[in-house]
């Protein structure tokens, strides 16, 4: 079982659309997630971060985890054509950032 | 503010060959990183730095030597290139523990013929 899970994609929503973005993970005592945008031949862009319950908010972006169901989301509201790009959900697990393999999501005008 | 500065931005080298990979940071962050990333794979940590002076061995560690050359450099030695090692080499750095976000560099291509 890989320590973080996402899929692999592609996520296809039309423009206006919410993206819904999954990841789960296999340590319980992790603490702290994050999740990253990578544009294609670019490095990973910081997003968001989330380290308790329940949901944060950020613009158009929203994280939500689930310690109990060890699950943690990325939601993003009104998607357009700048969206498309590669999430990495990265989580804290023995001290150290362990990434998923990333979801590629497209967002079609 | 550069943030995390990584150089070359391309490498080519063939089986055999030595080099290392440089990154420096000027956010006065403690914490410092690298990952490489292949198709398929995500992010695998291979070493990291917690603070000045030590470092720790991640995932992928074998095939790799780094140094903590002070607070702001951390490099990447690769003795005895193999083209397994052929991939995209980011670094990264966070003010204190990986509970903070990590914070990356545009990354080296390196590959080994």
């Amino acid at each position: 079982q890989k320590e973080v899970e996402q899929n692999s994609g592609p996520l296809s929503v039309p423009e206006g659309a919410i993206a819904s973005l999954n990841c789960t993970y296999s340590d319980r005592g992790s603490q702290s997630f994050f999740w990253y945008r990578q544009y294609s031949g670019k490095s990973p862009e910081l997003i968001m971060f989330i380290y308790s319950n329940g949901d944060k908010e950020d613009g158009r972006f929203t994280a939500q985890l689930n310690k109990a169901s060890q699950y943690v989301s990325l939601l993003i509201r009104d998607s357009q054509p700048s969206d498309s790009a590669t999430y990495l959900c990265a989580v804290n697990q023995g001290g150290k950032l362990i990434f998923g393999q990333g979801t590629e999501l497209s967002v079609k005008p | 503010n550069a943030g995390v500065t990584q150089t070359p931005k391309f490498q080519v080298l063939k089986t055999g060959q030595s080099m290392t990979l440089q990154c420096a940071q000027d956010m006065n962050h403690n914490s410092m990183y690298w990952y490489r990333q292949d198709p398929g794979m995500g992010l695998r940590l291979i070493y990291y730095s917690a603070s000045e002076g030590t470092t720790d061995k991640g995932e992928v560690p074998n095939g790799y030597n780094v140094s903590r050359l002070n607070k702001r450099e951390f490099s990447l030695r690769l003795e005895s290139a193999a083209p397994s090692q052929t991939s995209v080499y980011f670094c990264a750095s966070s003010e204190n523990s990986p509970h903070q976000p990590q914070h990356f560099g545009d990354g080296t291509r390196l590959s080994i013929l």
